[in-house]
């Protein structure tokens, strides 16, 4: 079936500090690729997407992700973290059931990332 | 722009009673999603819409059911509200056509207690 894994529930960085979340997939075909971000008691912002084209994408706040097909992952990255990054992550997968019906938008259960200072 | 619009932000039901939360966008979308959103569990979708008319079944559909009367509207109904369906509810749009897809689009959410 098809499904979206993060495997870290909860990631602890040093302010300035490099960051990396996973991403994988279990599809047999490219899915459309998003994460999202959301702060505590907030709503849901999109960081970035992934549709075709050029595997390495650029998103707001400074963050970046790249598609690797070999591995069906999508992981997001930012080179320095600052303290107002410090929410939930979520990578979310949009693709069509293999057995037919319309695309459906499916979610990871999330990252928590704690920003130290 | 309003985008997403759900109502009400919070509700408390008692067990049994049933409720529908209302869900409308304004951006002419075609896709249009349920989800719950329970601590550790990430977003669960509950039943989606690809167009007015039609739905099908997520994740966890029991307990709730749909209608997608119209391209703008989706609500959700529980017929007999049950403590485990205390949660958050997210309501999403998103248009999805060969070669215009785009992103989901979130509403504020309706945090649900029941007691």
């Amino acid at each position: 079936a098809q499904s979206v894994t993060q495997p870290d529930i909860h990631i602890t960085v040093s302010e300035g500090a490099s960051l990396e979340l996973r991403c994988n997939y279990s599809y047999g075909a490219t899915p459309y690729l998003f994460w999202y971000v959301q702060s505590p008691g907030q709503g849901l912002q999109l960081l970035l997407k992934y549709f075709s084209g050029d595997t390495l994408v650029q998103g707001i706040k400074g963050f970046e992700a790249e598609f690797k097909r070999s591995q069906s992952s999508f992981n997001l990255r930012k080179p320095s973290v600052h303290w107002s990054d410090a929410a939930e992550y979520f990578c979310a997968v949009g693709f069509k059931p293999p057995q037919g019906g319309s695309e459906k938008l499916v979610f990871g259960k999330g990252t928590k990332l704690t920003v130290n200072p | 722009n309003a985008g997403v619009t759900q109502t009400p932000k919070f509700q408390v039901l008692k067990t049994g009673q049933s409720m529908t939360l209302q869900c409308a966008q304004d951006m002419n979308h075609n896709s249009m999603y349920w989800y719950r959103q329970d601590p550790g569990m990430g977003l669960r979708l509950i039943y989606y819409s690809a167009s007015e008319g039609t739905t099908d079944k997520g994740e966890v559909p029991n307990g709730y059911n749909v209608s997608r009367l119209n391209k703008r509207e989706f609500s959700l109904r529980l017929e007999s509200a049950a403590p485990s369906q205390t949660s958050v509810y997210f309501c999403a749009s998103r248009k999805v056509r060969r070669g215009l897809n785009t992103e989901a689009f979130f509403g504020q959410g309706t945090r649900l207690t029941v007691v």
